[in-house]
């Protein structure tokens, strides 16, 4: 069946450093979205993408969508302690009415 | 203040108890749905309702029954679940179904005994 795949699952780093989750989907994605749940909290979401090879950005968050509409990933610059959760992203499945979301990366940063 | 609230919070109960999880939208959304969360799993889809109408149900067992007697409301009746189904279970909401973003609920963390 479809799948949503995420890498890496646990991601240690530094304050300051950079960061970045990747997404892969087993079939084609008319769109992709993102989510962040921070520890305790419940999934929020980030942002869509639907055009292929589109990239958007959230001040120091760049998430791009692949050209052949099969993955995409998150980019943050100089992580801060305030970007610590489990990132997540979805794309659509196979009904109309489903969203697949992926296993997530979890982040943490070392102040 | 996400505009989705669920009740209650926190919930422990014994496998022969009969409650209900129960989740109320304020952003006028006319799609619902209910997630469970398990420890290092993914998000599972449960159910999906669409203006009413349940139009998704991810192959989950009879003792999980939903209910969304209006557009804002949706509740989850549990029966005789067993150790496995402790997890957070998260509603969310969406403008319709499919392709739009989702505003979740805090979430109900269920402990079963």
């Amino acid at each position: 069946g479809q799948q949503v795949m995420q890498i890496p699952q646990y991601q240690h780093v530094q304050e300051g450093e950079d960061f970045t989750t990747y997404c892969n989907s087993s079939t084609t994605l008319s769109n992709i979205q993102w989510y962040k749940q921070r520890p305790g909290g419940h999934p929020v979401f980030l942002i869509q993408l639907v055009k292929s090879g589109e990239v958007k950005k959230q001040k120091r968050l760049t998430f791009q969508f692949g050209e052949a509409k099969k993955n995409s990933s998150l980019h943050i610059t100089a992580t801060q302690t305030t970007d610590v959760g489990t990132y997540f992203c979805a794309g659509p499945g196979t009904s109309y009415d489903k969203v697949i979301f992926g296993p997530g990366t979890s982040l943490s940063v070392i102040p | 203040e996400t505009g989705v609230t669920q009740t209650p919070r926190h919930l422990v109960m014994g496998m022969t108890n009969k409650k209900s999880l129960k989740c109320e939208q304020h952003l006028g959304h006319n799609a619902m749905y209910w997630y469970k969360q398990s420890a290092k799993k993914p998000l599972e889809l449960m159910f999906v309702y669409n203006f009413k109408e349940q139009t998704e149900n991810n192959s989950v067992p009879s003792r999980f029954s939903p209910e969304c007697p209006n557009s804002s409301h949706l509740f989850l009746h549990l029966h005789t679940l067993q150790p496995e189904d402790s997890a957070l279970y998260l509603c969310a909401s969406s403008q319709v179904s499919g392709n739009q973003p989702q505003h979740f609920g805090d979430g109900t963390r269920l402990s079963i005994l």
